[in-house]
Order: C-alpha cells, then structure tokens, then sequence
C-alpha cells in the first residue's frame, strides 16, 4: 500500500510563475512532513519541512502548507527559477526513533527561462 | 560540521557478480545510519537501517546485506548481482536517539548491472 501519493509526476511552468506541488498521505499517526530537492545524480537534500501541530511554513520562495483534516500537503514555489528545475519528493514519518520516512514518487519540475 | 561520503562514485557490474558499496560518516557519533535504493526516475526505497554497530534491520528482501563495522561505516554487498540491482545507491543518516525523521542524504553512488 502506498503511504504517501505525489502529484503531479510531472511539471513544467515559465520563470516567475508559481509551482504547487501536492501529495496526500493515509496514516493519520505521521507528524512530519519534509520536501526533498533533488538535482540529477546528486543525492536529495532537504528542501523544507513542516510538523503536523502547524498549517503553514515559509523560507524564502518556498511555502509547504499541511492540511491535517484532510491530510494533504503542497509544496508552493513563488517566482519559480530554472535553477529550481529538480525532482521534488515529499515525505511523511510518524517521528519513531528508526526516522523511516515514506517518500512520494517524486514531482519532475521543469523552470523555463 | 558533519559529512557523509559515499563510494565508489559509480560501478558497471556484470551479472553474478560481487558487490560493495560504502559510506562514512563524519563528525556525528552514533548515527542512524540508512541505505536507500532508487530506480532511475523513481522515487527512494529504504533498504536498510541500522542504530548501533554490529546492528542491522532489512526493510525490504532484494538479495542484498548491509553491515555495519564502525560507529561511522555502513557497508551494502551482495554475492551475485541481478540486472534488477541497477540504480542509484543513497546512505543516508539521521540524529539518534532524537529523531524528527530528518535525514541527510550522501551523494550516491550508481549501478549499472549488465
């Protein structure tokens, strides 16, 4: 059963535009949230994460918001850049001390200039 | 600050044969320590995890092991490889016993069995 569904498996959109990633989870005990950037070749690297005692977090031009009713969580990149062209994974965890992470299957994004 | 370090960079492998892959980390003592397996274009499958040395938990069944030797080694082998082992090898580690599920990937290492 898969834990955790990204959508969508693809995206391309124009520089300046906005991206929205989203994915949906199914076990209500997951209670962290991370999004991982990662470049071809190169190993993922945390993008920004959010806990489920929170709805929004912000770093720059990246937003994740969490929707706990619903569980859902999206990926916002504002004035999206070609250097932001990665595959994007979400990911949930139920926070036990093993830190096993459930990843998506991973948001192919395409910036163009 | 803490590195972590995989090799070798890349492996071309024919069929049946041997494996090891290798991953240090560095400045952080007693680690979670993860192999995590991905297909090209996929997305990441854990493998393997390990909380202390000597100790190692199989997550999925692909006719690979993994050991753990030092506090700050993890080791992925098999005897004979299979076409379907081709892919992109991740370590990865995360802070131990206080865990958010965080980890921090290595910059991997790619298979291609022939």
């Amino acid at each position: 059963q898969q834990q955790v569904r990204q959508s969508p498996q693809s995206l391309t959109v124009w520089e300046g535009g906005t991206t929205v990633l989203t994915c949906s989870y199914e076990d209500s005990t997951f209670n962290y949230f991370p999004w991982y950037q990662q470049f071809p070749g190169e190993g993922p690297a945390l993008l920004i994460s959010i806990l489920s005692v929170s709805d929004k977090k912000e770093d720059g031009r990246f937003t994740t918001f969490f929707n706990k009713r619903e569980k859902k969580l999206s990926l916002h990149i504002i004035d999206s850049q070609p250097g932001d062209s990665a595959t994007y994974f979400c990911a949930a965890s139920g926070g036990s001390a093993l830190g096993r992470l459930h990843f998506g299957a991973g948001t192919q994004l395409i910036v163009i200039p | 600050a803490q590195t972590i370090h995989q090799w070798p960079v890349a492996e071309i492998k024919a069929v049946g044969s041997p494996l090891s892959l290798g991953c240090t980390i560095k400045g952080k003592s007693s680690p979670n320590l993860y192999w995590y397996w991905q297909a090209t274009g996929g997305t990441l499958q854990q493998l393997f995890y390990s909380i202390t040395v000597g100790q190692v938990e199989s997550v999925v069944q692909l006719n690979l092991s993994a050991s753990r030797p030092k506090d700050d080694q993890f080791i992925l082998s098999t005897e004979k490889l299979l076409l379907s082992h081709s892919g992109f090898y991740l370590c990865a580690w995360s802070l131990h016993p206080t865990n958010t599920g965080q980890l921090y990937f290595g910059e991997g290492s790619k298979l291609t069995v022939l």
